[in-house]
């Protein structure tokens, strides 16, 4: 079947480090995008990505970091200068004219 | 940017019905979404509406859509404590991307 797979379900991160979440889909999607929950807060875009090698800023980009090098994965890197990382993080894809598909989501803690 | 709006929380009794209600700024989205969350688990597609449409009904399902108001509603019938979940209003104003609501967190009691 096809959809959206994240990995880890469950990340811990120690204060400096940088740590990589996994996000790979098999629908042929075009867009893929990386949001990020916190309570009471809804989704808020980091960043997104329409095509293979391009990818463009959401609303909270800065700390962050992705690459797009082939269609089916988006990894997003939470870097040590995102100070707050604690979150529940959310990757979705979306074909032309089609709904968004999420994935079951990485939920990121600090130590 | 775009504002949308939702209560945080709703109670209802098993049976009733429940009606969730969304409010918006920029009226350009083509579709309007609703997304139900369970616990520690991504997001799910509930249903849409297509921005020339008032009124689409799926099985326990029905979105309203006033344009004039700006105000989209999700009513689900005959409530279950499966329905128990924090529901997401989204659109896409200017055709950029995904922007959600808070949530309305659902709390069904027996």
């Amino acid at each position: 079947d096809g959809g959206i797979t994240q990995s880890p379900k469950y990340l811990f991160r120690k204060e400096g480090q940088n740590v990589t979440l996994s996000c790979e889909q098999n629908l042929n999607h075009d867009a893929m995008y990386w949001y990020r929950q916190d309570p009471g807060q809804g989704l808020r875009l980091i960043y997104y990505s329409q095509i293979v090698n391009d990818f463009q800023k959401g609303d909270i980009a800065e700390g962050y970091s992705v690459s797009r090098e082939k269609k089916e994965s988006f990894p997003l890197t939470v870097t040590s200068a995102q100070k707050n990382p604690t979150a529940f993080y959310l990757c979705a894809s979306k074909k032309e004219n089609y709904g968004y598909t999420f994935g079951s989501g990485t939920r990121l803690t600090v130590v | 940017g775009e504002d949308v709006e939702q209560s945080l929380f709703l109670s209802v009794r098993e049976g009733d019905s429940s009606v969730i209600n969304c409010t918006y700024t920029d009226s350009s989205s083509t579709y309007l979404y609703w997304y139900k969350q369970e616990p520690g688990a991504g997001l799910q597609l509930l249903t849409y509406i297509f921005s020339n449409m008032d009124m689409k009904q799926d099985q326990r399902l029905t979105v309203l859509l006033n344009k004039k108001d700006k105000h989209l509603s999700l009513r689900i019938a005959d409530t279950q404590t499966g329905d128990s979940a924090i529901y997401f209003c989204a659109l896409t104003p200017g055709y950029s991307t995904l922007t959600f609501g808070k949530g309305t967190m659902l709390l069904v009691s027996p």
